[in-house]
């Protein structure tokens, strides 16, 4: 079975550069979460699409921003790299017919 | 809002010995509750979820959690564990809208020989 995809997998980068993710979720899906893990740490909840609109916003940073396309995949764009920025990002997936999310093997951020 | 709280940040067991991960959790409305597994470097795999119905619920890989509404906890347990079951293992809960995920910090089971 077809499952979320994220590229890059591994992403390397200076301070003050921007990165961009991505998140292509299971076909038919319609929502998209992010999430960011930081080392150590529990998932945070960033940011999550509905229907290509954004439905809900957690302890995301100003210098971030994500949007979902017309063809529902997401990109989460990053913008003023920090050391702390330094994390595995998460991408998930669902729809109503589902009461759970489908996660993607995430993008291993490092910011040097 | 929600919260959840892993008591064990990590707990070692030897192999085929039973296995009991806890997690409390904290919410003023109703919640479904999630276990997740990651193993090293990867995605979080879904073990079993509640979300209505009988308390005693069945996962993959022979893990089983029961859900206590008046303890307000969605322990994890497995009666016989293997070394393949070395992992980092998360609960999660959501309201019933379902918008977003609270993790809890993870507890790491680490099965010896």
């Amino acid at each position: 079975a077809a499952g979320v995809i994220q590229s890059p997998r591994h992403l390397i980068k200076e301070k003050r550069e921007t990165a961009t993710l991505k998140c292509y979720p299971i076909p038919r899906h319609d929502t998209v979460y992010w999430y960011q893990q930081g080392p150590g740490q529990d998932p945070q909840f960033l940011i999550s699409f509905y229907e290509k609109m954004q439905s809900d916003k957690g302890s995301i940073p100003d210098r971030f921003s994500a949007q979902q396309f017309s063809d529902y995949h997401s990109e989460l764009n990053m913008s003023s790299l920090e050391l702390g920025d330094s994390a595995l990002y998460f991408c998930a997936s669902t729809t109503n017919s589902y009461n759970e999310q489908f996660f993607g093997p995430g993008t291993r951020l490092t910011v040097l | 809002a929600q919260s959840v709280t892993q008591l064990d940040s990590q707990v070692p067991v030897f192999e085929e010995a039973p296995v009991e991960l806890r997690c409390n959790y904290s919410s003023s409305v109703s919640v479904y509750l999630f276990w997740y597994v990651q193993y090293p470097n990867q995605g979080l795999q879904l073990l079993l979820k509640y979300l209505s119905g009988s308390t005693l619920v069945k996962g993959i890989n022979g893990f089983e959690a029961e859900f206590n509404k008046s303890q307000t906890s969605f322990h994890l347990r497995k009666p016989s564990v293997h070394i393949s079951d070395t992992a980092e293992y998360f609960c999660a809960v959501s309201d019933l809208s379902f918008n977003k995920f609270y993790f809890g910090s993870g507890t790491k089971l680490n099965v010896k020989p």
